[in-house]
Parts: structure tokens; C-alpha cells; sequence
């Protein structure tokens, strides 16, 4: 199993502004995604974080408005640059050793 | 993009009978989980089966998978007031996409 910290747990944010998430896994993994859920609906994937490399942007998700670091095997990052109300949600990391493992979750409000 | 659909949306039951929940997918798969959320930002892994099984329990758990159906079902057994929580299938193959869910509530 993997334990995964998450920071912050949650923000509230100005229109325009950017925030940045981390992610920290105890442990080397392979694979991180990031997520997104709004209120009541499933969990989105943004993006795969590859190490070393550019992140894999899903269909409506760039690297311009999320941009991501994956520096080493057990931290990555996810901003979200300029925000406005639509971003708010909750974004939630999660490492792959073939299940899932979550961080706890970083509730964002842009007001 | 989201490839599982559960299947109900919304599930009520009395507390002690057995809750089912489907889940169907598009494209091909090395597995499918099955992944519990309660109210707040928890997700649980609760089970996965890989493509070349058919059943596999776990505890009060049973989960199917009909790979030429491309559905699998999720059977919650005695179920308990603890047991109420939303209830997500994933598909995994090089990533791992997650269903619309099934919200469970159990009554006393």
C-alpha cells in the first residue's frame, strides 16, 4: 500500500489566480494521476504525471491551464492557473501500484 | 473522459438485504475496481478483478466480470448501515477511469 499526503487540504482563491496542489507518496510508484470531482459526480482524470517527461493531458485538460511536475517517482504537482468559480472543485492525486491509493483531497473555491 | 457506467444511479435497500450494482465499459481492459467513497473525499479500494477472471470475493463482497458483455457487477451481501456511500466502478489499462457511481443508501 501506498500513503499519500496531500496539501493544502483546501483554499478559497481569487479569480485569476493560480494554485499550486502537491503531492508527496511514501513510497516509489510508477504511476500518478491527478483528479478532478465536482460536487456530486464521479472523478475525472486531468492528466497522467510521468516522471521525467510532460504530462498526459485527457480530452478538455492542457498544460497551460493545469500544468504538472513529476520530478521524481514520489512527488507531483498540479496548478491550476487562472482560475475562475468553474475550478472550483475538489482535486485529488493518486498513485498506481495497479490499484489506486488517493491523497486525501485538496478542496479548491475560487470566488 | 469517463468509460464505466453504473448502473442504478441511486440505490435504497433495508439494512441486512443485498445491494447489486452494474457496471458497464466501452473499450478493453486489463481490469476493473470497484472503489467506495463516503459523503466527503475518502476513496476506498475495495476490489479488483482482472480481465481473465469471472468472480472473486472479498468478504461480504462478490464482484463479476463479463468481458464479452463488457459489465461487471458489484454485490454488497448483509448489508449494514456502514455500507452506505457512493460506489465507483474503474477500468484500468494504461490509466484508470472512473464511472459515473452508484449512491447506496442503507435504511435502517
Amino acid at each position: 500500500s501506498a500513503v499519500i499526503s496531500q496539501k493544502p487540504s483546501r483554499d478559497i482563491c481569487q479569480r485569476g489566480t493560480s494554485l499550486t496542489i502537491q503531492c508527496q507518496v511514501d513510497s516509489q510508484v510508477t504511476m500518478m494521476f491527478w483528479y478532478r470531482q465536482q460536487p456530486g459526480q464521479s472523478l475525472t482524470l486531468i492528466a497522467t504525471a510521468n516522471q521525467g517527461s510532460e504530462a498526459t493531458y485527457e480530452s478538455g485538460f492542457v498544460i497551460d491551464k493545469f500544468p504538472i511536475s513529476r520530478p521524481n517517482l514520489t512527488f507531483s504537482t498540479l496548478t491550476v492557473s487562472n482560475m475562475s468559480p468553474e475550478d472550483s472543485s475538489i482535486y485529488l492525486c493518486s498513485a498506481a501500484a495497479e490499484k489506486l491509493f488517493f491523497g486525501s483531497g485538496t478542496q479548491l473555491s475560487v470566488l | 473522459s469517463q468509460q464505466g457506467e453504473e448502473d442504478p444511479q441511486a440505490l435504497s435497500i433495508q439494512e441486512g438485504e443485498n445491494a447489486t450494482m452494474n457496471c458497464s465499459y466501452k473499450t478493453s481492459i486489463n481490469n476493473l475496481q470497484w472503489y467506495r467513497q463516503n459523503s466527503g473525499r475518502g476513496l476506498v479500494h475495495l476490489i479488483l478483478i482482472r480481465s481473465n477472471e469471472r468472480e472473486k470475493h472479498s468478504g461480504r463482497l462478490r464482484v463479476t466480470l463479463d468481458t464479452s458483455k463488457k459489465s461487471s457487477s458489484l454485490l454488497i451481501t448483509a448489508s449494514r448501515a456502514a455500507d452506505t456511500a457512493s460506489y465507483f466502478c474503474a477500468t484500468a489499462d494504461d490509466k484508470i477511469i472512473f464511472g459515473k457511481g452508484t449512491r447506496l443508501h442503507i435504511l435502517p
